[in-house]
């Protein structure tokens, strides 16, 4: 079946603009995480979710990040007033069940270059 | 606060030679840990899970041990090819968000011919 799908996979974006990225999870899956990677380092957990409620957000560096997942399918990273720093590689993964015991499955990753 | 370490930093070696690949964690009470392989430009393909119980797994050519009271895991590589030059990251589930990845900065693994 279909994996973890993320788009735009690249995204070119001046400073103090809003960005949008989208994760589609494997169909069925219950949770779903977002994670940020800069160049040579491994992914930092952002936020995930149980469903559509968001369970966790200790991640997220500051509010001008937020993530929704309404109905509990397809979720949002949105970044406010981009800034360079914000640059990174913004991966989603998602897992069959709500529990600590599963395999977390990942998309290609969107690519965010702030200018 | 977890922290993952991952030795070494970059691996180069020749190919057919069976390696070993690292990973030490800080707090023991995790519920997984997880081998990672990333190729440049694509997701991460996850390569082994071992759940907290468990000391090892095996996939093909790849091995995964765990030794959770002393924060340690190996990745073992048998019969190394140029196919498996990748960077392989660690990472473990545990704390509060009994979900959520902790991971290492990973390991640069070059099989050359």
């Amino acid at each position: 079946g279909a994996g973890v799908s993320q788009s735009p996979r690249y995204k070119v974006t001046k400073r103090g603009q809003d960005v949008a990225l989208r994760c589609d999870p494997i169909s069925g899956h219950v949770s779903l995480y977002w994670y940020r990677q800069a160049l040579g380092q491994g992914p930092e957990f952002l936020t995930y979710f149980n469903y559509e409620a968001q369970q966790d957000k200790s991640g997220l560096p500051n509010d001008r990040f937020s993530a929704e997942r309404p109905e509990g399918s397809i979720s949002t990273l949105t970044i406010q007033r981009t800034e360079q720093r914000d640059s990174a590689m913004y991966r989603c993964a998602s897992t069959p069940w709500a529990s600590g015991g599963n395999e977390q499955f990942f998309g290609p990753g969107t690519r965010l270059t702030v200018l | 606060k977890q922290e993952v370490t991952q030795i070494p930093a970059a691996l180069s070696v020749p190919e057919g030679e069976n390696l070993v690949l690292n990973c030490s964690f800080t707090d023991s009470a995790i519920y997984n840990l997880q081998w990672f392989r990333q190729d440049p430009g694509k997701g991460l393909t996850s390569l082994l899970l071992i759940q907290s119980s468990q000391r090892e797994q095996t996939s093909g050519r790849l091995n995964a041990s765990l030794d959770k009271s002393s924060g340690r895991s190996t990745l073992y590589i048998a019969a190394s090819q140029p196919g498996d030059s990748a960077t392989y990251l660690c990472a473990v589930a545990g704390g509060t968000s009994y979900g959520k990845l902790t991971f290492g900065q990973g390991t640069i693994l070059t099989v050359h011919p």
